[in-house]
């Protein structure tokens, strides 16, 4: 089975601070992203990286920065935490050829107070 | 580009009764996937089903099976039989076939399966 990890399922910062997200998968898949779910807005793409130190851009990038120095592994940073960052953040792996599903982290739930 | 509607943002069923939610999208393309996504609460999202649209023959899955209608553009899920574990929030997603970095989602419908 795929599995995909992410570093914590609660984190609560403070305004201002520099937060790492970090989300680790085990099978070898070449594309990983990092999505916020809001309640009725559903998932919305910040980033997505299609192989190691490549990165494309989602819909709402801004306050948003990812890192990937290795295949398994794409990290979210947020430069400078604001309360309108508050969210739950998922990450999610796909391979890059076949029947195009995603398989998901369990989720961060962050709280910038 | 593309979108993905959930009109229903909450719904509830009995329990062994059938429920169908609605996902309705909208595309210019003609080769693309479906999906129906399902998170429980405070756990991970899992794919539940998955249907693609140059496939005529809609998908089932056990208890789950979709309503494909292409010409519409709507692909509605029906759950037989629901059990308490299927109480979660579902999402529909769209993605293209030339891009599978470009999934997009509907804003979730909300099942509860009452005793």
């Amino acid at each position: 089975d795929v599995k995909v990890t992410q570093s914590s399922r609660y984190l609560v910062k403070r305004t201002g601070e520099k937060v790492f997200l970090e989300c680790v998968q085990d099978m070898d898949h070449e594309n990983m992203f990092w999505y916020r779910q809001d309640p009725g807005l559903g998932l919305r793409l910040i980033y997505f990286s299609y192989d190691v130190k490549m990165k494309e851009k989602g819909d709402i990038p801004e306050g948003y920065s990812v890192s990937r120095e290795k295949k398994e592994r794409f990290s979210l940073i947020l430069e400078s935490a604001s309360t309108n960052q508050t969210s739950m953040y998922l990450c999610a792996s796909s391979s890059g050829q076949g029947l195009r599903e995603q398989y998901f982290g369990p989720g961060t739930r962050l709280t910038v107070t | 580009a593309q979108t993905v509607t959930q009109s229903q943002p909450e719904m509830s069923v009995q329990e062994a009764e059938t429920v169908t939610l609605s996902c309705t999208y909208d595309t210019s393309e003609n080769n693309y996937y479906l999906f129906w996504y399902k998170q429980p609460p405070s756990r991970q999202m899992i794919l539940v089903i998955r249907q693609e649209a140059y496939k005529q023959q809609n998908a089932t899955e056990n208890r789950f099976s979709v309503n494909f209608q292409k010409a519409a553009k709507s692909f509605s899920l029906k759950i037989s039989d629901s059990q308490l574990g299927d109480t979660a929030m579902y999402f529909c997603a769209f993605t293209p076939s030339y891009n599978n970095n470009d999934m997009r989602f509907g804003a979730g419908t909300r099942l509860t399966v009452k005793p």
